[in-house]
């Protein structure tokens, strides 16, 4: 079956403390692993799809990278406006499909 | 361009009742796909639509249905609602499932509250 697992749950950093968040997966054939940003009370913003190992993508403050087992979302020097739940999901069946099979997320509270 | 967009933002209903949501996609999407999110579930898959087709559909009672029509605009229906259902409905649009490139996105959800 499945799963996306993501960790940790919930952390707290200060502003300009650099971190990373970890989503670790098993699927059967990734094909691409997406990382999202939920504001409270709205939905989830796309920030990155990633689809073969060792790749990496920046955006920002931010950078994810894809072994063949999990996926890192660094973020280097955080402000407070980074503050957000971080999603990680992979597509079901193959791919061919919207269905994505999501962990639960880390909590990120960044103080000033 | 536009997101995607959800209505109604916010609505109260009443156990029992039945709801309609509606989901437009960007532009040129033609998949849609809607989650459900519950502080303890997470976003948990509903069902996703294709050219008008229902293609997959997740583990949720029959109660819960939806459609796409021509324009690729979805609704999702809920039916006797529970207080079990009071969640985040969120709709997802994007190109070519699938496909290397493809990108999913979100829009701002739908808020319902059974009472």
């Amino acid at each position: 079956e499945d799963q996306v697992t993501q960790s940790p749950e919930a952390l707290r950093l200060q502003e300009g403390e650099s971190s990373s968040l970890n989503c670790s997966y098993t699927v059967s054939g990734l094909r691409g692993l997406f990382w999202y940003r939920q504001d409270p009370g709205k939905g989830p913003e796309f920030l990155f799809t990633l689809y073969s190992a060792g790749e990496e993508k920046e955006k920002e403050r931010l950078k994810a990278t894809l072994t063949k087992k999990e996926s890192f979302l660094h973020i280097t020097a955080p402000k407070p406006e980074d503050s957000a739940t971080y999603l990680c999901a992979v597509p079901n069946y193959g791919g061919a499909t919207n269905k994505l099979i999501f962990g639960t997320g880390t909590l990120l509270a960044v103080q000033p | 361009k536009a997101g995607v967009t959800q209505t109604p933002r916010y609505l109260i209903k009443t156990r029992g009742q039945q709801v309609t949501l509606s989901c437009s996609p960007i532009s040129g999407h033609r998949s849609v796909s809607w989650y459900q999110q519950t502080p303890g579930q997470g976003l948990q898959f509903l069902f996703e639509y294709f050219s008008e087709t229902q293609r997959n559909k997740g583990n949720f009672p029959g109660r819960f249905s939806g459609r796409q029509f021509s324009n690729s605009r979805s609704e999702m229906n809920v039916s006797t609602l529970e207080l079990g259902d009071s969640a985040l409905y969120l709709c997802a649009s994007s190109q070519s499932p699938g496909t290397v490139g493809n990108t999913i996105y979100f829009g701002e959800g739908s808020w319902l509250t059974v009472v």
